[in-house]
């Protein structure tokens, strides 16, 4: 069965450092979405993106976030210059055309020191 | 912000009873509800979905009511499974972004 894909797992990074989160959607699907999880609160919508471009964002997809999609396969997220807040689990969620339902990958678990 | 609650963080049932799993939500913008379970460290897993035109969707063990008046939805699972212990979350969906409640936490008992 198709499914999402992240890399990495894992990330650790200090303060002010740029990362890349990386995910490959479902093959078929057009629409692609991020959403992060804090320790302990609500899985948040970040951003939503059809047709090489942003459809929808939320307030904390601020001038720090910047999302791409590179080639035909990857969609990533970039954090320019991390904070400490910005840890958190990152879910990328992707889906087809006709259809409301959103799959999800794995996340990567973003830690900043 | 609370558009979507889930007013019980967990929930423990004996296996083979049903697991009554609530909703409440405050955006009428919500054109479609979902439900998400995830187990630690995956990512969320589509369970069941229902359009906010209809007031009941079934799915093999799973059922998922809607109350449009009152703002409020359930998952029914029966018969409850060990397997089924996990985060519940249930999911309103608004011009392309989902909004998660808080989820609950099934333990189903041997």
């Amino acid at each position: 069965e198709p499914e999402v894909t992240q890399t990495p797992s894992h990330q650790v990074t200090q303060m002010g450092q740029e990362v890349i989160l990386r995910c490959v959607p479902i093959s078929n699907h057009l629409y692609f979405y991020w959403y992060r999880q804090i320790l302990g609160q609500k899985v948040e919508f970040l951003v939503s993106f059809y047709n090489n471009e942003i459809s929808e964002k939320s307030e904390i997809f601020d001038d720090q976030f910047s999302v791409e999609r590179p080639d035909g396969s990857n969609f990533t997220l970039k954090i320019r210059s991390t904070k400490l807040e910005d840890s958190a689990m990152y879910f990328c969620a992707s889906r087809t055309l006709g259809t409301d339902t959103q799959y999800f990958g794995p996340g990567t678990r973003l830690t900043v020191l | 912000d609370q558009q979507v609650k889930q007013n019980s963080p967990s929930l423990s049932v004996q296996e083979g009873r049903i697991s009554i799993l609530n909703c409440d939500y405050t955006n009428s913008m919500f054109d479609y509800f979902l439900w998400y379970k995830k187990y630690p460290a995956e990512g969320p897993t589509f369970l069941i979905s229902i359009s906010s035109i209809k007031d009941k969707n079934e799915d093999g063990r799973f059922t998922v009511f809607l109350n449009k008046s009152a703002k409020h939805l359930s998952l029914h699972i029966v018969p409850s499974q060990p397997g089924d212990s996990a985060v519940y979350f249930c999911v309103g969906n608004a011009g392309n972004m989902l909004t998660f409640g808080g989820g609950t936490r099934l333990m189903v008992k041997p």
